[in-house]
């Protein structure tokens, strides 16, 4: 079975800085990755994805991700961060299930604390 | 195009009773999932919907979960004799299955609290 790990509970990072928020993934195939962002009693909300190409995925808001295979990893960046950032981030992954059709695997969520 | 729509927002009730939960996907979306989330966890699989059929139930889902999707359209999420281990905010998401659409989205939530 597919899954997603996400090192990190919380990422504190000061506004205008770079964030990482960090996923690494394990599948057995092409890999449907994903970032999911969710802010206090809401559901949640698509960043991006990755199905194949270019390794940088550029999403909304500013943010990106980088695939890189060799280190099963899709960690989510963004130039320069914003206090309203500040949020839980889900990374996802898509599991291709016994009846041939899909389900989403999600990782554990990282708080992301930007500072002003 | 106005979302995934999910009713209520917020349900409170006494542990036994029964809750029912409705939502509604994006329009054109033939798959729906509901999802579970318990506070400082990820979102967890319970079941899957391609239009009206159901096609996989997770082991988290009891004998105490039903969901049915009668027309492919809207989806209901029914707690019968709730528990205080099933408060917890359910998701549901939708999605349109081709090439480029891979990615569900979801909706508010509704947030179940079994006093």
């Amino acid at each position: 079975a597919q899954s997603v790990a996400q090192p990190e509970d919380q990422v504190n990072v000061a506004e205008g800085n770079p964030l990482t928020v960090k996923c690494t993934y394990s599948v057995s195939g092409n890999p449907y990755l994903f970032w999911y962002v969710q802010y206090p009693n809401r559901g949640l909300q698509f960043l991006l994805k990755y199905i194949t190409g270019d390794n940088l995925v550029k999403g909304s808001y500013g943010f990106e991700a980088e695939f890189n295979k060799s280190q099963t990893s899709f960690h989510l960046k963004k130039p320069s961060a914003l206090v309203s950032d500040s949020a839980l981030y889900f990374c996802a992954v898509r599991d291709i299930v016994a009846s041939g059709t899909y389900k989403y695997i999600f990782g554990t969520g990282t708080r992301l604390k930007v500072l002003a | 195009d106005t979302g995934v729509s999910q009713d209520p927002r917020h349900k409170i009730t006494k542990r036994g009773q029964n809750v029912t939960f409705r939502c509604d996907p994006i329009s054109e979306h033939n798959r729906l999932y509901w999802y579970r989330q318990t506070l400082g966890q990820g979102p967890e699989f319970l079941t899957y919907f391609q239009n009206e059929a159901q096609l996989e139930k997770s082991r988290l889902l009891s004998d105490r979960f039903s969901a049915e999707r009668p027309k492919g359209s809207f989806s209901t999420l029914e707690i019968q004799r709730t528990e205080q281990g099933d408060s917890a905010m359910y998701l549901c998401a939708s999605s349109l299955e081709g090439r480029d659409n891979t990615e569900a989205f979801f909706g508010q939530g509704t947030r179940l609290t079994v006093v």
